[in-house]
């Protein structure tokens, strides 16, 4: 399996608060992306990465940000969370752009 | 209407049958990823293919470019072959990947 790991598994937050979830790789990817997962919809696209510094955005970008400092390490940050943000959030890696992706285990997100 | 569709959305057999889950795109393509969501929650690459058939071990992926059509068959299926089954197709200029909402498939022992 590749080595990705997400961090925290799951979250209960309030609206309002600011919530970072963090995303792990050890395999050396370029490219890293967080999607969201919602019933009625097919994973959505939030942000992507193409390198240390390197980010652009998907589909779905309204209401998060991303920073990554390190190739290993691709974080996803909601300033202030709404219930819309309520998700399941998954993190992925790949080699090249759009290539097979492999995905991280995923976050339960809560905004109560 | 979504740009990939695919069918059934749902999808109950009997151990041992033979199975098709079918991915329609309107969009023009370069590749197309099937996907497998254990029921934990877990998503994991089967294939990625952008002309003909790709097979390993019991699941063949099948791809018709022109037709904007792809098919997932899983012959002798099994109790832990349960999943959700992903489509999602890269567009031609690579820039996107739209995923399919996935179908449900149940095996029954």
């Amino acid at each position: 399996d590749a080595g990705i790991t997400q961090s925290p598994r799951h979250k209960v937050t309030e609206t309002g608060t600011p919530v970072t979830l963090r995303c792990h790789q050890t395999e050396n990817h370029r490219y890293m992306y967080w999607y969201r997962q919602d019933p009625g919809h097919g994973l959505r696209l939030i942000h992507y990465s193409y390198g240390v510094k390197d980010t652009d955005k998907g589909e779905v970008s309204d209401g998060y940000s991303v920073s990554r400092s390190k190739t290993e390490d691709f974080l996803l940050t909601l300033e202030s969370a709404t219930s819309s943000q309520t998700s399941v959030y998954f993190c992925a890696i790949s080699d090249m752009f759009n290539n097979e992706q492999f995905f991280g285990p995923g976050t339960r997100l809560t905004v109560l | 209407k979504n740009e990939v569709e695919q069918s059934p959305q749902n999808l109950t057999a009997q151990e041992g049958e033979f199975i098709t889950i079918n991915c329609s795109y309107s969009v023009g393509i370069s590749a197309l990823h099937w996907l497998q969501q254990h029921p934990g929650g877990g998503i994991v690459s089967l294939f990625m293919l952008s002309s003909g058939k790709k097979k390993h071990g019991r699941l063949i992926a099948t791809i018709n470019i022109q037709e904007k059509h792809s098919s997932l068959h899983i012959t002798a299926s099994h109790p832990r072959d349960s999943a959700v089954y992903i489509c999602a197709a890269r567009e031609t200029s690579g820039s996107r990947l739209t995923f399919g909402e996935g179908t449900q498939l149940t095996v029954n022992p």
